[in-house]
């Protein structure tokens, strides 16, 4: 079963606008990732938070983790067409396993 | 460098045939992971190899569904004699060390089963 929640489900804006998809989890974890996947295939890592850290950019890319709400948020900035595609988070688990937990995903449609 | 690459890209099999996917991960990554993506959904975890330890298979959903990896490097995920259920994106990923970090995703192969 997936541990992560994220939301919305989807999500549909203008170009230019800001994105904002929110993930939620159940554990205690070493670290929260955020992937991006085009057309149902093969993902890229987009950004890795810590634990003990609340709030990271790349670029147009700010995700912030709140440990005492399990709960992450990744907002994208000035949106591009480009950007259209799903977006997951995935949790590295505290203790032992070091396989990612998914969460169900956001796909992101921005509109020219 | 290449990235993680997987064939075939896209698999039509008929129920109850046995079907074997490969994964060459990156040179030199010494983890690599297993996961299925149904229609419209999120990964879900299957198996993870990390250099000479003993596999994590806690995600393999039945025994019909095996992996190996061998000389550390290639790696085929067999599923005998195929199900419905079994149609999904197999997606395989590797990285450098088992520590959790970033994972580099191959493009996937596509299971069809009739």
């Amino acid at each position: 079963s997936q541990q992560g929640e994220e939301d919305p489900q989807a999500l549909s804006i203008q170009e230019g606008e800001n994105a904002t998809m929110n993930c939620s989890y159940k554990t205690s974890i070493n670290n929260l990732q955020w992937y991006r996947q085009n057309s149902g295939r093969g993902l890229v890592h987009l950004i890795l938070i810590r634990s003990n850290e609340r709030e990271k950019h790349s670029g147009r890319l700010r995700v912030t983790l709140d440990t005492s709400k399990k709960s992450s948020s990744l907002l994208i900035t000035a949106s591009r067409a480009a950007d259209t595609a799903s977006y997951f988070c995935a949790t590295a688990q505290a203790q032992g396993a070091q396989k990612l937990v998914f969460g169900q995903g956001t796909r992101l449609t921005i509109n020219p | 460098g290449a990235g993680v690459s997987q064939s075939p890209s896209n698999k039509v099999t008929e129920k109850g045939k046995d079907v074997e996917l490969r994964c060459d991960p990156i040179s030199g990554h010494t983890a690599l992971y297993w996961y299925r993506q149904s229609l419209g959904q999120g990964l879900e975890f299957l198996i993870y190899f990390q250099g000479n330890s003993a596999p994590d298979k806690s995600g393999l959903p039945s025994d019909r569904f095996s992996a190996e990896r061998t000389g550390g490097s290639v790696s085929t995920l067999t599923i005998q004699r195929t199900q419905q259920e079994d149609s999904a994106v197999y997606l395989c990923a590797s990285s450098l060390v088992g520590s959790a970090g970033e994972q580099f995703f191959g493009p996937g192969t596509r299971l069809t089963v009739l």
